[in-house]
């Protein structure tokens, strides 16, 4: 079992907007302003979508982005594409003995 | 350009011992903490083992301290991960990552199978 809870799964049509919860405690979520999310496809590495709950790497598109209230996280993705399709994580500095924890992952579905 | 490639990986018997490795290149290696990140088939992500710039501290998840060791080489650009006393749920595809400061991950290597099985 993760630590952190996101949804198993979400779907949403091209051009829609989805939202990805990521539930933890004050432990790591709520107390502490890094979380991350990720983006995998199958066979692929994982790859760095926000870091500091809303922050993007440069060359990560604007459709993404971040934001938290209390020990729930968020990762909206707005103009679904069918690129988007994949895996998604959210991860978070914890104070458990373990260190970094992450979410069980979502699958998006592009209709 | 960033690249982390990882190596070592394989089929190895329950109790048996593994070393896999991490190369980097493209970037400061030693100014930079590194981590080993794990995914078992069809499963989640776990984060198994972070070291520090100089190697000085390191922090590993529960389920591995006391059979996995993480350790660096900083001369060569490399990161490493002793696995002893292996156990089937130890069967995962091993990623080696640069960190940020922010406990995030911003370079993943494409990761090396570990299959622990008799």
């Amino acid at each position: 079992q993760s630590a952190l809870t996101q949804p198993a799964s979400v779907s949403g049509s091209p051009g829609q907007s989805i939202t990805i919860s990521c539930t933890g405690t004050s432990s790591d979520v709520g107390g502490y302003n890094y979380v991350s999310w990720y983006q995998q496809h199958p066979g692929k590495a994982p790859k760095l979508l926000i870091y500091e709950v809303s922050n993007r790497p440069s060359g990560v598109s604007n459709r993404f982005s971040g934001s938290k209230s209390d020990n729930t996280a968020s990762l909206t993705i707005s103009g679904l594409q069918a690129e988007d399709e994949a895996d998604y994580y959210c991860s978070s500095y914890s104070t458990t003995s373990t260190l970094v924890v992450f979410g069980g992952g979502t699958k998006l579905t592009v209709l | 350009e960033v690249q982390l490639v990882e190596s070592g990986g394989g089929l190895v018997q329950p109790g048996g011992s593994l070393r896999l490795s991490c190369a980097a290149s493209g970037f400061t290696f030693s100014s930079y903490w590194v981590t080993w990140v794990r995914q078992a088939p069809g499963k989640g992500l776990e984060w198994v083992a972070n070291i520090k710039q100089d190697g000085s501290e390191m922090y590993y998840v529960d389920s591995v301290k006391g059979r996995f060791t993480i350790s660096r080489d900083n001369a060569k650009n490399s990161l490493f991960l002793q696995m002893n006393s292996l156990r089937a749920e130890d069967t995962a595809v091993y990623y080696c990552a640069r960190r940020r400061g922010s406990y995030c991950f911003d370079y993943w290597g494409q990761g090396t199978l570990v299959t622990v099985s008799s």
